[in-house]
């Protein structure tokens, strides 16, 4: 079945970098997924890698991705007060007749000043 | 552009009272659409998703059910309210099957 995990909370002072991670279980995944939520509001696309890549940088985010492992992970450099949010991975598999788009729990970071 | 509506933002429903949500996806045609859950400090849940008019998948049992009468139309519903129904309630659709989702602004819905 499909089922992503992620752990609940991180916590990181102002400049440090932060490193997000995420497990997944269907390998089947044309694109791997991350989502940001600040408190109150919807979800807003950070970042994506293909599924057949390694790693994917975007300014201060790096995303790094281990098939063999399904191990997905979000790395934020020179961390900022207003990277606190709730992290969401996501991943979508393409096995037949599945239209599911499955989100972790979610990974809550809070940046302390 | 393509834009996603939901409302109402926020709403207070007493315990046994019916409910319905609506999300409508402009600029856009036959879009995936998915209704979300998430409740208080727990993840992002799928209730349900739509491929195509009157086509619901069911992600969980649950007291709540969802209809597509049009094709960017999505509604949510409930007969009556539970208090375990309170939580914050997203609407996503997607162009396709190997793309992003993309996310309306979210029901804060309590039952008291």
């Amino acid at each position: 079945g499909e089922d992503v995990e992620q752990s609940l909370f991180l916590s990181v002072r102002e400049g440090d970098s932060s490193v997000i991670n995420c497990t997944y279980t269907d390998s089947s995944s044309t694109y791997l997924y991350w989502y940001k939520q600040e408190p109150g509001a919807g979800l807003q696309l950070l970042t994506y890698i293909f599924s057949n890549m390694d790693m994917k940088q975007d300014q201060r985010l790096t995303v790094l991705l281990n098939k063999k492992d399904k191990h997905l992970s979000l790395r934020i450099a020179d961390t900022q007060t207003g990277d606190s949010a709730i992290y969401f991975c996501a991943e979508s598999p393409t096995t037949s007749g599945t239209y599911k788009y499955i989100f972790g729990t979610g990974t809550r970071l809070k940046v302390l000043a | 552009s393509q834009t996603i509506h939901q409302w109402p933002a926020t709403l207070v429903q007493p315990v046994g009272s019916p409910l319905s949500l609506e999300c409508t996806v402009e600029g856009t045609s036959n879009p995936n659409l998915y209704w979300y859950r998430q409740a208080a400090g727990r993840g992002l849940q799928l209730l349900f998703y739509s491929v195509g008019i009157g086509q619901i998948s069911s992600e969980v049992p649950q007291n709540l059910s969802a209809s597509r009468p049009q094709d960017r139309q999505f509604i949510l519903s409930s007969k009556k309210l539970l208090l375990s129904d309170s939580g914050f309630y997203l609407c996503a659709w997607r162009p396709g099957q190997a793309y992003r989702a993309f996310f309306g602004q979210g029901t804060r819905l309590t039952v008291v």
